[in-house]
């Protein structure tokens, strides 16, 4: 069974300070994920990591860094936390797309992240 | 870039009805269309998916049909239980640079009351 492990579940930071948020999956997968969620804007992509020290910008990835020097581990970094940076955020991996496979997603079980 | 919509935010049925969740996506070059599941305080998991070369597909009490002409597939709940309570999120998966990025609809909040 696969596992991606999210190591805050809840944090409460203030403006300015900066936030790491990690992720561990434990299948070996080559491409992991990290997602914003929002009320009544679904899961929006920040980054996602295709192999170690690969990364690319998703949809909304201003703020944000991210950090991949291990495969099974890949971190978010909020600089300067912002009050609009307050969010939950997912993590996920995926194994590689070939023979057929679709590649589900593999979601972590969220950090809630406010920021005051 | 790809962008999905989804309707409606909110259903409420009571247990026993069908419960229908549609959505629509932009690029023509979008191949599979998952659906996931995410319980009050869990992941999202998924629940079920379709590839574009499928018209529809089915699992028991819930299917996905998708017209690629009208770039638009539909979640269907049939003789729905209070545990399918959930937000449902649908999503396609387009080429973009390179690479697949799977782009989320903004969820559906489905209530089964007793």
């Amino acid at each position: 069974d696969v596992k991606v492990t999210q190591s805050s579940r809840y944090l409460v930071k203030r403006t300015g300070e900066k936030v790491f948020l990690e992720c561990v999956q434990d299948m070996d997968h080559e491409n992991m994920f990290w997602y914003r969620q929002d009320p009544g804007l679904g899961l929006r992509l920040i980054y996602f990591s295709y192999d170690v020290k690969m990364k690319e910008k998703g949809d909304i990835p201003e703020g944000y860094s991210v950090s991949r020097e291990k495969k099974e581990r890949f971190s978010l970094i909020l600089e300067s936390a912002s009050t609009n940076q307050t969010s939950m955020y997912l993590c996920a991996s995926r194994g590689r797309l070939a023979g057929g496979h679709h590649g589900e997603l593999f979601f972590g079980e969220g950090s809630r992240l406010t920021v005051l | 870039g790809e962008n999905v919509e989804q309707h409606p935010s909110t259903l409420s049925v009571q247990e026993g009805d069908s419960a229908v969740i549609k959505c629509t996506y932009s690029d023509s070059a979008s191949n599979y269309f998952p659906w996931y599941k995410q319980e009050l305080g869990k992941r999202p998991q998924l629940i079920i998916d379709i590839r574009s070369n499928v018209g529809e597909k089915k699992d028991q009490r819930i299917a996905v049909t998708l017209n690629k002409t009208a770039k638009h597939f539909s979640l269907h709940i049939t003789e729905t239980q209070p545990e399918d309570s959930a937000v449902y999120f649908c999503a396609a998966r387009a080429p973009s640079g390179g690479y697949n990025k799977l782009i989320f609809g903004a969820g559906t909040r489905l209530a089964v009351h007793p």
